[in-house]
């Protein structure tokens, strides 16, 4: 039973380009949750997607955006990208809002 | 709004000793609890949780947490350290309420802890 995969598992992109993250949930998930997790820090929410909504929002910029499949898979786009968007974006999948997150090993993005 | 404090950013440790991990929460609203442990390179896997039921919480790994509403606190301990217990210790919070139990969890910046033989 494959766990929550994300990719790519590492990415270098340049300032003010845009990037696309992946996201395949654990099997029998419906919920996408996606985290940044700045070196040092304890991860940050972004977004949560469910029903191929955007249902909870943290305190991001519009120029993070995400997208949620029929298959229940889901991207995170970031648009204009900053230096200090350089973290780890973790994926976290779970059955509906209240069952345990389960969280993939992260896209490692770095902004030069 | 919530927040999350872990008292300590590196914890260091005796293999067979005592592993006392310590946070303090702040939330407006009753919270749930997490513990999560993050090895290197890799994503974070979910310890124990807390959902207003028990007040001391068994999770895995022999991991332990007690709630304590007076003092807003929800502290993790084992008993007996193990070399594969070293690794980084997340606490969270949730907002709960209508938008369940993984409603924008606040992490805290993490405990790193260090087991030595």
């Amino acid at each position: 039973d494959a766990g929550v995969t994300q990719s790519p598992t590492h990415l270098i992109k340049t300032r003010g380009q845009q990037v696309t993250l992946r996201c395949s949930p654990k099997s029998g998930h419906d919920t996408v949750s996606w985290y940044q997790q700045a070196l040092g820090q304890g991860p940050q929410f972004i977004f949560q997607y469910y029903e191929e909504e955007e249902r909870q929002r943290g305190n991001f910029p519009d120029r993070f955006s995400g997208h949620q499949f029929p298959n229940y898979s889901s991207e995170l786009n970031v648009n204009a990208l900053l230096l200090g968007d350089s973290a780890l974006y973790l994926c976290a999948s779970s059955l509906g809002r209240s069952s345990p997150l389960h969280f993939g090993n992260g896209t490692r993005l770095t902004v030069t | 709004a919530q927040s999350v404090t872990q008292l300590g950013s590196h914890v260091s440790v005796s293999e067979g000793a005592l592993v006392l991990l310590r946070c303090n929460y702040s939330s407006s609203v009753p919270p749930y609890l997490f513990w999560y442990v993050q090895y290197p390179n890799q994503g974070l896997q979910l310890l124990l949780k807390y959902t207003s039921a028990a007040t001391l919480v068994k999770g895995i790994n022999g991991f332990e947490a007690e709630f304590k509403k007076s003092e807003t606190s929800f502290h993790q301990t084992k008993p007996s350290a193990h070399m594969s217990d070293a690794a980084e210790y997340f606490c969270a919070v949730s907002g709960g309420g209508s938008g369940g139990s993984n409603y924008k969890l606040t992490f805290g910046k993490g405990t790193l802890l260090t087991v030595n033989p």
